[in-house]
């Protein structure tokens, strides 16, 4: 069936550094790719997204790359801050392919910033 | 994601009692959704719905049941059915393909 696996489970940082997050998908038909960051206790916020045509997005210190012959998409923080430490979520849906938009989530990854 | 509440933010549901939870949104998105999160865990399905008067089973969806008679609601009951219920609900609307969620309610069983 669909699947995405996310990795890694957690990751520490130091403070400024960078921090990738990956994860793979099985469906080649998967079109569009949001990343969730989750604060504790508070509902998940969609923070970049891709679609199939593009291979790379960026916003501000968030940066999402997508290769679709390998079937993985990545998620890369760069100049971390502690008010990035959250845990991640990456997903993918096959977008107008699939009408109910029905998004497949990875496990979550659980960034820490050192300060 | 403003435009999509949930109510309560805490409940508390004895043994064998049936619970409702609200969604609702005012973001006139035809899709929504409900996912279950236990602490330390990702989101898992539960039901979605694509239009009123429609809706789908998601990955886990024995022990709940939804309807949608408006485009801008869709409830969650918990049955008594759902052995171990206790976890933090978050109902999602969608357009485009973009989701957003709503705020969640925390259910605890007594």
């Amino acid at each position: 069936g669909e699947n995405v696996e996310q990795h890694p489970s957690t990751l520490s940082v130091q403070e400024g550094d960078s921090a990738v997050i990956k994860c793979t998908y099985s469906d080649s038909a998967s079109n569009y790719f949001p990343w969730y960051k989750q604060e504790l206790g508070k509902r998940p916020q969609l923070i970049i997204d891709i679609r199939s045509n593009v291979g790379e997005k960026k916003d501000q210190r968030i940066a999402v790359t997508l290769n679709k012959t390998a079937k993985h998409f990545s998620l890369h923080i760069t100049e971390t801050q502690p008010e990035d430490s959250a845990v991640y979520f990456c997903a993918a849906s096959k977008g107008p392919g699939d009408s109910s938009y029905k998004l497949i989530f990875g496990s979550g990854t659980r960034l820490l910033v050192r300060p | 994601d403003g435009g999509i509440t949930q109510s309560p933010k805490y409940l508390f549901r004895k043994e064998g009692q049936n619970v409702t939870l609200s969604c609702e949104q005012n973001l006139n998105h035809d899709a929504m959704y409900w996912y279950r999160q236990d602490p330390g865990q990702g989101l898992r399905l539960i039901y979605y719905s694509q239009i009123v008067n429609d809706f789908q089973k998601g990955d886990i969806a024995e022990g709940y049941s939804v309807s949608r008679e408006k485009k801008e609601s869709f409830p969650l009951t918990v049955t008594s059915a759902q052995k171990n219920p206790t976890a933090f609900y978050l109902c999602a609307s969608s357009f485009g393909g973009q989701q957003f969620f709503g705020p969640g309610t925390r259910l605890t069983v007594l």
